[in-house]
């Protein structure tokens, strides 16, 4: 089975300042990746997704993720944090089995954008 | 089109008592998700539909738990018996199909308090 990590449960940063949250995950194969963000009160909205083409995946809102095969690794990132940002960024993976699958979520990042 | 719609938005219920959650998912969508979001945690999975193969029921925490689905439509979460510990957001997700890179439709979720 996969497993998904998220490395910080609270990330604070900065209005303008860069966002970075992690996310690694296991798996020999290459998995198909995916960023949500939920804003207070709200469903999941997907950020963006990877799906084997380009490694460098640009999303909604200013957001893009890098996969990095050598490093199992997802991370989302953004230049320059807005207050409309703060939410709760959860890192998903589901993998290529023959029988279906179930989406594998992480515990979840809450970013707080300090004004 | 219609998004991911569930009913109601929000539950309150005596201890004991079942109840049941209900899921309309994206029209055509063939995978159809549960999943419970205690406060402040991330997602656990509970049950997941493909087309007419058995479900996977293994996220369910307990018999209490329970889950329909006709066909390629409407889909029903009954908990009976109710604890405390059942309080949470309930989560409905559909997608294409459950295999590949389909990303997970969410709904705004069922709030669900037992006092």
């Amino acid at each position: 089975a996969q497993s998904v990590t998220q490395l910080g449960s609270h990330v604070s940063v900065s209005e303008g300042a860069l966002v970075l949250l992690r996310c690694n995950y296991s798996s020999s194969v290459p998995p198909y990746l995916f960023w949500y963000v939920q804003y207070p009160n709200q469903g999941l909205q997907l950020l963006l997704k990877y799906t084997s083409a380009a490694t460098l995946v640009k999303g909604i809102n200013g957001f893009e993720a890098e996969f990095k095969k050598s490093e199992t690794s997802f991370h989302l990132t953004k230049p320059s944090a807005h207050m409309s940002d703060a939410a709760e960024y959860f890192c998903a993976v589901s993998d290529l089995g023959d029988t279906g699958n179930q989406f594998y979520f992480g515990t979840g990042t809450s970013l707080t954008v300090i004004p | 089109g219609a998004g991911v719609s569930q009913s109601p938005s929000n539950k309150v219920t005596e201890k004991g008592k079942d109840v049941e959650l209900r899921c309309d998912p994206i029209s055509g969508h063939t995978a159809l998700y549960w999943y419970r979001q205690r406060l402040g945690q991330g997602l656990e999975f509970l049950i997941y539909f493909q087309g007419n193969s058995a479900p996977d029921k293994s996220g369910l925490p307990s018999d209490r738990f329970s889950a329909e689905r006709t066909g390629e439509s409407v889909s029903t979460l009954t908990i009976q018996r109710t604890q405390q510990e059942d309080s949470a957001v309930y989560l409905c997700a559909s997608s294409l199909v459950s295999q590949g890179p389909y990303e997970q439709y969410f709904g705004p979720g069922t709030r669900l308090t037992v006092t």
